[in-house]
């Protein structure tokens, strides 16, 4: 059963902070990837990367960076939190062409 | 622009029935598409998915169905039970990594 864990179910940062989200799969996936969730636009990508070091930018990605130097774990930056970054996040894995597992969530809000 | 689009954002069903979720596409390289179930404050959860080389796919009381020519598949839920209501994601591929997820249909089931 593949797990995706991800570090905080809720978060709260201040304006300007500098925030770290963590996602770990366990089962070797060579794909990660990492989302946004937000009412009336469904999810929107943020960035992915398919392979160690490697990364790609989603739809989205003005605000953020990521890491990923082990292949089960993969870290969404933000480098300077703002009140339009509040927003469900959401990690996933795939392995190939297939579908996404997907993490809980973090909830951050950013005051 | 949004290349999946689900125009429903709630539909509401009474438990025994049939539920019926639309969505439309306008990326005419997708030729993946999957649907995903997501409970409040949890991740999404891989529900059915079909390739664009068949035009159903059914998976015990899921079944969705292809129709290439208008760009729109379909999500049927026979019957409709309580544990059902969730928001749905219709999601779609083009031969790569990433997926591009519709807004969501928020669907209720009443006893």
């Amino acid at each position: 059963d593949v797990k995706v864990t991800q570090s905080s179910r809720y978060l709260v940062k201040r304006t300007g902070e500098k925030v770290f989200l963590e996602c770990v799969q366990d089962m070797d996936h060579e794909n990660m990837f990492w989302y946004r969730q937000d009412p009336g636009l469904g999810l929107r990508l943020i960035y992915f990367s398919y392979d160690v070091k490697m990364k790609e930018k989603g739809d989205i990605p003005e605000g953020y960076s990521v890491s990923r130097e082990k292949k089960e774990r993969f870290s969404l930056i933000l480098e300077s939190a703002s009140t339009n970054q509040t927003s469900m996040y959401l990690c996933a894995s795939t392995q190939g062409y297939s579908e996404q597992f997907f993490g809980p969530g973090t909830r951050l809000t950013v005051l | 622009d949004q290349q999946v689009k689900q125009n429903s954002p709630s539909l509401s069903v009474q438990e025994g029935r049939i539920s019926i979720l639309n969505c439309d596409y306008t990326n005419s390289m997708f030729d993946y598409f999957l649907w995903y179930k997501k409970y409040p404050a949890e991740g999404p959860t891989f529900l059915i998915s079909i390739s664009s080389i068949k035009d159903k796919n059914e998976d015990g009381r899921f079944t969705v169905f292809l129709n290439k020519s208008a760009k729109h598949l379909s999500l049927h839920i026979v019957p409709s039970q309580p544990g059902d209501s969730a928001v749905y994601f219709c999601a779609a591929s083009a031969k790569d990594y990433k997926l591009s997820f519709g807004a969501g249909t928020t669907v209720t089931v009443r006893a």
